[in-house]
């Protein structure tokens, strides 16, 4: 069993699209996370969620929405994609803030 | 700000040789630090992790020491193989707070 599973894998689109990322964990986790990583490998958190309930939003551009509808689900929806929001997306989880993290395998958006 | 500091890669190395991949760090406090690993086309795994000054943290060969005079948290392995090629992360975290990752380093190792 997948311990964090993200779909899609891979995402191509037209600059304007929206599209989401999906995001389950069955570890029992009650904190959630999505990372941005850019081209270079450099990882940026954007968002964290604690049983529900945001807690970490990192400056990301309001296009940018999450939605955790219970503890084991963090989406992540995108509206009027640009090309910079081109990057790996990974999804997160860990049994509270500062503990060891378990990633998921990522979701590459490609905006073309 | 808390932040994170390690060499630049990419780092290429031959197969069983001597590996330091160098971290510091800028904290207040006593965070928890950390290595994480991530293979090509993978996620990051956490590779070691250390929660107090003078602890050790190891892994598959792979060790390091979390030093509080030198705020440093260097990894080191004393023979690499090919299957450790991959990006290696360091990264620090107070409790109950997010986890702050440096750049990465990627290591190449040549059979």
């Amino acid at each position: 069993d997948t311990a964090v599973s993200q779909t899609p894998k891979y995402l191509v689109t037209q600059m304007g699209n929206d599209k989401s990322i999906k995001c389950e964990q069955n570890l029992g986790h009650d904190t959630m996370y999505w990372y941005k990583q850019d081209s270079k490998k450099f990882l940026k958190i954007m968002f964290s969620y604690n049983n529900k309930e945001l807690i970490i939003n990192e400056t990301v551009p309001n296009r940018f929405s999450p939605k955790s509808p219970d503890k084991a689900h963090l989406n992540l929806h995108i509206n009027s994609l640009e090309l910079g929001d081109s990057a790996v997306y990974f999804c997160a989880s860990s049994q509270r803030g500062g503990t060891e993290l378990f990633f998921g395998e990522g979701s590459r958006l490609t905006v073309l | 700000g808390d932040s994170v500091t390690q060499m630049e890669g990419p780092v290429t190395l031959s197969e069983e040789a001597f590996l330091t991949i160098n971290c510091t760090y800028t904290a207040t406090g006593y965070p928890s630090l950390f290595w994480y690993v991530q293979y090509p086309g993978e996620g990051l795994q956490l590779l070691l992790k250390a929660t107090k000054a003078d602890d050790k943290g190891s892994n598959k060969g792979f060790e390091a020491t979390y030093r509080k005079e030198t705020t440093s948290f260097h990894l080191e392995k004393g023979s690499v193989q090919v299957s450790d090629s991959a990006v290696y992360f360091c990264a620090l975290s107070h409790r109950d707070d997010k986890i702050i990752f440096g750049k990465g380093t990627r290591l190449h190792i040549l059979p």
